[in-house]
């Protein structure tokens, strides 16, 4: 198993332009998510998906968008990016073992670092 | 605003030594506690997990504790290794925001050979 991967590695964008990141699970999860780090500030969620089709806000949403079209894909959208969305991007999946978030271990890709300029 | 704090940001040990990394959170009321470890421009790799109903959990060289009426956890590092060197990340599950996890902003160990 490749576990979770991204695309692109790295990315170098001017300000107003828009790029897609893909994140690509073959653990067959139900749960993603897409994080930002910054330095000096850990992790932070963007969104996360409990499933196919659905989609929710974590807590750093604006300026960003997904979609959950596959069980196994999970795509952030920057639709107008802004060097205050330069950082590196990690998405993450997990699965239920039947008790809920208590044994939710979740697994990082190998992120994405996007330039801003 | 429920948050993680993990000080010190920094700590360098010689080979051998046995040390403790602290992660602190501000809600008590929490599902679960992770620690991850992070390699440079590397994604996280998690290390252990223990439930809210858990004192601690074990694996190999690592222990990690959980104090929830303290909101304080611990991870213990056993005979610590070069190889041991990377950033350590704890993450706490919220009740109510049970699969939004809160990292506190880590830990950089360095351990001297």
């Amino acid at each position: 198993n490749a576990g979770v991967t991204q695309t692109p590695k790295f990315r170098v964008l001017k300000t107003g332009q828009s790029m897609t990141l893909l994140c690509a699970q073959d653990m067959n999860h139900e749960y993603m998510y897409w994080y930002r780090q910054d330095p000096g500030m850990g992790l932070r969620l963007i969104h996360y998906s409990v499933g196919e089709g659905t989609t929710a806000k974590g807590e750093v949403p604006d300026g960003y968008n997904v979609s959950r079209l596959k069980k196994q894909n999970f795509l952030l959208g920057l639709e107008s990016a802004a060097p205050s969305q330069t950082s590196v991007y990690f998405c993450a999946s997990s699965y239920s073992v039947g008790q809920g978030a208590l044994q939710e271990t979740q697994y990082f890709g190998p992120g994405t670092r996007l330039l801003v300029l | 605003k429920q948050e993680v704090t993990q000080i010190p940001a920094a700590l360098s040990v010689p080979e051998g030594e046995n040390l403790v990394l602290n992660c602190s959170f501000t809600d008590s009321a929490i599902y679960n506690l992770q620690w991850f470890r992070q390699d440079p421009g590397k994604g996280l790799t998690s290390l252990l997990l223990i439930q809210s109903s858990q004192r601690e959990q074990t694996s190999g060289r690592l222990n990690a504790s959980l104090d929830k009426s303290s909101g304080r956890s611990t991870l213990y590092i056993a005979a610590s290794q070069p190889g041991d060197s990377a950033t350590y990340l704890c993450a706490v599950g919220f009740s109510g925001s049970a699969r939004q996890l809160t990292f506190g902003s880590g830990t950089q160990l360095t351990v001297l050979p």
